[in-house]
């Protein structure tokens, strides 16, 4: 069973598109993340939610907005997709010390 | 934002051989974490240290927080090429929901 899953696992898409990429945990963990790593590899987390508290990291553009439909699951909506958000996505959970990532989402914008 | 910086941040070298990588904050960190990364998946959580001085093995790794609690260090012994990968340390603050932040890692390459 795999802990932390999210889809879909390559999303290319238009300037200016719509898109999001869907997660689930099945850890029973209280807290869900979104990360961007870079073409460098460089992990930057995006928001975190909690206990439907949700912390934003300030350089976040607001044409992203997480969705959390319940404690399991946090998904990713992006607006008007910019060539600079072309990344990969990674969705984690968390227990305390304990996090677990999913395997990302490569998102390409054309 | 407390910087973490990683050295070196490429590292390639033979099966066999011993090998150390750095993390470094110019703040204390409340405890810090160690990940391996591999080509098309996320980052996976190797070790958590919280004890300034404390060490931690898993198999070939020992894992080294400083006595300051601004430092830690990854020792790999006698490398195989499965140690291959990109290798990030990352500081979280107690666990909260602040989530983590991360170095920008340490690309390592074990050659056959």
């Amino acid at each position: 069973d795999t802990a932390v899953s999210q889809t879909p696992k390559y999303l290319v898409t238009q300037m200016g598109n719509d898109k999001s990429i869907k997660c689930e945990q099945n850890l029973g963990h209280d807290t869900m993340y979104w990360y961007k790593q870079d073409s460098k590899k460089f992990l930057k987390i995006m928001f975190s939610y909690n206990n439907k508290e949700l912390i934003i990291n300030e350089t976040v553009p607001n044409r992203f907005s997480p969705k959390s439909p319940d404690k399991a699951h946090l998904n990713l909506h992006i607006n008007s997709l910019e060539l600079g958000d072309s990344a990969v996505y990674f969705c984690a959970s968390s227990l305390g010390h304990g996090y677990t990532f999913g395997s990302g989402t490569r998102l390409t914008v054309v | 934002t407390q910087l973490l910086e990683q050295s070196p941040q490429f590292l390639s070298i033979q099966e066999g051989e011993n090998l150390t990588v750095y993390c470094n904050s110019s703040s204390v960190f409340s405890s810090l974490q160690w990940y391996r990364q591999e080509p098309g998946e996320g980052p996976v959580l190797l070790v958590t240290v919280v004890t300034g001085g404390e060490v931690k093995k898993l198999k070939r790794l020992t894992f080294q927080f400083g006595d300051a609690r601004k430092d830690s260090s990854l020792h790999i012994t006698a490398a195989q090429p499965g140690d291959t990968g990109l290798y990030l340390c990352a500081r979280g603050e107690g666990g909260g929901a602040d989530g983590l932040t991360f170095g920008k890692g340490t690309h390592l390459i074990i050659q056959p």
